[in-house]
């Protein structure tokens, strides 16, 4: 069964330190999400990703965050200058169809990012 | 902004007892979706519902979505330990915003 992968699984860097989280999302899906979820904490909205361009962002979602998708198959997170703060667990999830009627969102396995 | 409230944020029940999480959305929706996660897990769909008033079952799971399209339950019949995990509810207002519930973390004792 295709599933969304993430790499890596864990990344530890200092604040301040620039990060890149990956993401494969399944191969014929079209809309893109990044999500984040601080320890015990609920699942957090960052970006939306559709046609090439960022379709919705979330206030989270800051100067210091960009999203791209370098090639047919990766997307990636950027977090510029990293923050204590924004140790979590970040996932990514992939969609094939955002009409009404179905919005099935596969997650991936996520990325735990700890900042010193 | 919108807010997705979800109660309990925790229950603790004796296997074969029955489980409800509720959800409650500040705005309505425009459709609602639930997902559970297992302990260290990703979040996992279950189900999307789309109606006003629309009840969708899977098994022992039983979805409701409100007539006013503001909120939402899930109810487990005789849960089992497999059914361990945190069940949340995500909700969207016809953007590609899905706003996560807080989540039930569910314990099931054998």
């Amino acid at each position: 069964e295709p599933e969304v992968t993430q790499t890596p699984s864990h990344q530890v860097t200092q604040m301040g330190q620039e990060v890149i989280l990956r993401c494969v999302p399944i191969s014929n899906h079209l809309y893109f999400y990044w999500y984040r979820q601080i320890l015990g904490q609920k699942v957090e909205f960052l970006v939306s990703f559709y046609n090439n361009e960022i379709s919705e962002k979330s206030e989270i979602f800051d100067d210091q965050f960009s999203v791209e998708r370098p090639d047919g198959s990766n997307f990636t997170l950027k977090i510029r200058s990293t923050k204590l703060e924004d140790s979590a667990m970040y996932f990514c999830a992939s969609c094939n169809n955002r009409g009404m009627s179905y919005n099935e969102q596969f997650f991936g396995p996520g990325t735990r990012l700890t900042v010193l | 902004g919108q807010q997705v409230m979800q109660i309990p944020q925790y229950q603790h029940v004796q296997e074969g007892e029955d489980f409800t999480t509720y959800c409650n959305s500040s705005t309505t929706l425009s459709n609602i979706q639930w997902y559970k996660q297992r302990p260290g897990g990703h979040p996992v769909f279950l189900i999307q519902l789309v109606k006003s008033g629309e009840v969708k079952k899977q098994k022992r799971l039983t979805f409701q979505f409100g007539e006013a399209k503001k909120n939402s339950s899930l109810h487990i019949t005789a849960t089992q330990t497999t059914d361990v995990g945190t069940y949340f509810c995500a909700g969207n207002t016809g953007g590609f915003k899905t706003i996560f519930g807080a989540g039930t973390r569910l314990f099931v004792k054998a």
